[in-house]
């Protein structure tokens, strides 16, 4: 069965300082991993995806990730934070037959 | 990408009654899906709605309470039944898009049950 774990609940970061948040995945094959970001009474965004091509994958708005299959890890990072990342990010992974399974959400806040 | 709308965008109910929601897409698409998504929680799948087809539903969610119609290929409904104050969430609907299981996601019903 797929899951996947964010580590971390809540992260604070300084306005121009990097973000990095971390995701685990299990997976009994290769996975499609996603990160999708959801801003305060708005919809989900989808930031960026993995499908088994490079594993460094970019995204919108200066985020990216990095598919270590040896780590079974997702991590979202961007070099310098904005006030307007300030947003829940959720890791997700593919299921098979289309169904999402989604982390817990990781709370990003981003200090002046 | 798809421009996905729903309907209504947010609902205060009765507990005992009965919400439907509505979901449209600007494209067709083969496979629908129907999210809860709980006060400061993830989102959970409710069902898949392939046209033509009965709902599939995930473990712990029934057709009687959360029936599923999909008369098209851009058109969903999702009824809350017998609603009560914990079913008081966010539903999103969603929709697969490209070769890669990408989802998109229509702005979500905020309900309040009472």
């Amino acid at each position: 069965a797929q899951s996947v774990t964010q580590l971390d609940s809540h992260v604070s970061v300084s306005e121009g300082t990097p973000v990095l948040l971390r995701c685990n995945y299990s997976s009994s094959y290769s996975p499609s991993l996603f990160w999708y970001v959801q801003h305060p009474n708005k919809g989900l965004q989808l930031l960026l995806k993995y499908t088994s091509a490079a594993t460094l994958v970019k995204g919108i708005n200066g985020f990216e990730a990095e598919f270590k299959k040896s780590e079974t890890s997702f991590h979202l990072t961007k070099p310098s934070a904005h006030m307007s990342d300030a947003a829940e990010y959720f890791c997700v992974v593919s299921g098979g037959t289309g169904k999402l399974i989604f982390g817990q959400g990781t709370t990003l806040q981003v200090k002046p | 990408s798809a421009v996905i709308s729903q309907k209504p965008s947010r609902d205060i109910c009765q507990r005992g009654t009965s919400l439907t929601i509505q979901c449209q897409v600007d494209s067709q698409v083969t496979m629908m899906f129907w999210y809860r998504q709980q006060p400061g929680q993830s989102l959970t799948l409710i069902a898949t709605a392939n046209q033509g087809s009965e709902a599939t539903y995930e473990s712990g969610f029934v057709i009687d309470k959360f029936p599923i119609s999909r008369p098209n290929l851009t058109f969903s409904t999702l009824t809350v039944s017998n609603m009560s104050p914990e079913d008081s969430s966010i539903y999103l609907c969603s929709v697969e898009a490209g070769d890669s299981y990408e989802q998109y996601f229509g702005p979500g019903t905020r309900l309040t049950v009472t």
